[in-house]
C-alpha cells in the first residue's frame, strides 16, 4: 500500500458524459501527479500540482482539467468523453523535492462506452 | 525531448537471472527511475539512480551511465511473482517531467 488513495476504482459511463476522479496524497506529500495508461500508449504523464499549484503540464487534453485543493486532495475531470478516453488513470504523489520518488495510487478504471 | 527505449517483452526461467536495458535520450537528464507494474496494477517503485553505477536492494540492481545513456535492471533468483512489466523512466530538470518508456514485459517460466 503506497499510501495514496483514488476514487472510484472502476467507473462505467456513456460518451458524451463527464466524470470526476478523485486522489489523496500520501501524507506530507504536497506533489500529485495524474498520469493516463492505456494498452496502446503506456503511462503517459498529464499533469502535476504542487501545494495547490500547477507545476508541469504534459499531454493533457482541452477536455480534461485538474485542480489540487488546500488539503491537497486533487481531482481530475474528465468531459465530452469519447471512447479513446477508456484507460487507466493513476494519481501519484511525492515529497517537495523536484526528484522524491513518485508513489502511485492504485488507479480509476474508466470505461466509456 | 525525451525518448526512452526498452525492449518489449523477455522470458526467463525461474531461479535464473534477468536483465532489462533500458536506453535514454533526454535533455536536462538528472535521474533515472525503476518501476515494476503487475496486470491491472499500479507501478511500484523499485530503484533510482541519479550518479553513475550500480545501486543494489536485495534481488534487484540497477545500474545508470549517464554518458552512454543507458541503464539496465537486473533481477536475480527471479521467482513467479516476478512476472510483470517493468518500467524506465527518466527525469529532466528541463521539463520537471518524469517520463516512462513502454515497458518490458517479463515472463518467468517454471
Amino acid at each position: 500500500d503506497s499510501g495514496v488513495t483514488q476514487t472510484p476504482k472502476h467507473l462505467i459511463t456513456a460518451t458524451g458524459q463527464r466524470v470526476t476522479l478523485r486522489c489523496s496524497p500520501r501524507s506530507g506529500d504536497l506533489s500529485v501527479y495524474w498520469y493516463q495508461q492505456s494498452l496502446d500508449q503506456g503511462l503517459q504523464f498529464l499533469i502535476q500540482y504542487y501545494n495547490g499549484e500547477e507545476r508541469a503540464k504534459g499531454n493533457i487534453l482541452e477536455r480534461f482539467s485538474a485542480q489540487q485543493f488546500p488539503d491537497l486532495h486533487s481531482e481530475l475531470n474528465l468531459s465530452s468523453l469519447e471512447l479513446g478516453d477508456s484507460a487507466l488513470y493513476f494519481c501519484a504523489s511525492s515529497g517537495p523535492g523536484t526528484l522524491d520518488t513518485q508513489y502511485f495510487g492504485p488507479g480509476t478504471r474508466l470505461t466509456v462506452l | 525531448g525525451q525518448n526512452i527505449d526498452q525492449p518489449t517483452e523477455m522470458t526467463a526461467t525461474e531461479g535464473a537471472i534477468v536483465q532489462i536495458n533500458c536506453t535514454y535520450q533526454t535533455s536536462g537528464f538528472n535521474g533515472l527511475f525503476w518501476y515494476q507494474q503487475h496486470a491491472g496494477e499500479a507501478p511500484t517503485f523499485l530503484s533510482y539512480n541519479v550518479l553513475d553505477g550500480l545501486e543494489e536492494k536485495g534481488r534487484f540492481s540497477s545500474f545508470l551511465s549517464r554518458s552512454k545513456g543507458y541503464s539496465y535492471l537486473l533481477l536475480k533468483e527471479l521467482q513467479m511473482k516476478d512476472s510483470a512489466s517493468y518500467l524506465c523512466a527518466s527525469y529532466s530538470s528541463n521539463t520537471g517531467k518524469l517520463i516512462f518508456g513502454q515497458g518490458t514485459t517479463l515472463q518467468v517460466k517454471p
